[in-house]
């Protein structure tokens, strides 16, 4: 059964430093992998996806993600944060064929001046 | 604009009574979800239609009806409402396995009292 795991439900760094936000998942079959993001009282908004073409995957608003199979993690990163970055994100995965995404419990950014 | 539309956006029930959560999306989608949202748990699938015509149930169906009325409407019914369902629902769209990635609504926020 597919799952995933978000390290740390609240992460905060100051403004300009780097976001690391951890993402861990497990899939019986090569998965669909997904970063979602939300601001307060929003619905999510599709930051960036892998699909299996290219491991290293840009999204917007500067992030980015990583593939990495032998690690089983998607983890989310920025090089340098943004007052507009505080948000939730949400780590997903998703069978191909299965037509379901499981979500993960989440991660809070705050950015600090 | 293109995207999914929920109604309503906020709704107060009492414990017993029924309501329908409404979803229509504009972009041809073919799979459709529900998902609800609550603080530590991330989102979890209630339903979900693979395509028109099918419906099946995800993590957490109890207490939950869905009517998939045709490609672009999918509904959500609470027969006999419970303070336990107080929660932010979300309906999701999507093409066919899901590569795409999701396109969410704003969410419905229901307290039941």
């Amino acid at each position: 059964a597919q799952s995933v795991t978000q390290l740390g439900s609240h992460v905060s760094v100051s403004e300009g430093a780097l976001v690391l936000l951890r993402c861990n998942y497990s899939s019986s079959v090569p998965p669909y992998l997904f970063w979602y993001v939300q601001y307060p009282n929003q619905g999510l908004q599709l930051l960036l996806k892998y699909t299996s073409a290219a491991t290293l995957v840009k999204g917007i608003n500067g992030f980015e993600a990583e593939f990495k199979k032998s690690e089983t993690s998607f983890h989310l990163t920025k090089p340098s944060a943004h007052m507009s970055d505080a948000a939730e994100y949400f780590c997903a995965v998703s069978e191909p064929g299965t037509y379901k995404y499981i979500f993960g419990t989440g991660t809070r950014l705050k950015v600090l001046a | 604009n293109a995207g999914v539309t929920q109604t309503p956006k906020f709704q107060v029930l009492k414990t017993g009574q029924s309501m329908t959560l409404q979803c229509a999306q504009d972009m041809n989608h073919n799979s459709m979800y529900w998902y609800r949202q609550d603080p530590g748990m991330g989102l979890r699938l209630i339903y979900y239609s693979a395509s028109e015509g099918t419906t099946d149930k995800g993590e957490v169906p109890n207490g939950y009806n869905v009517s998939r009325l045709n490609k672009r409407e999918f509904s959500l019914r609470l027969e006999s409402a419970a303070p336990s369902q107080t929660s932010v629902y979300f309906c999701a769209s999507t093409w066919t396995g899901g590569v795409d990635g999701y396109t969410f609504g704003s969410g419905t926020r229901l307290t039941v009292v």
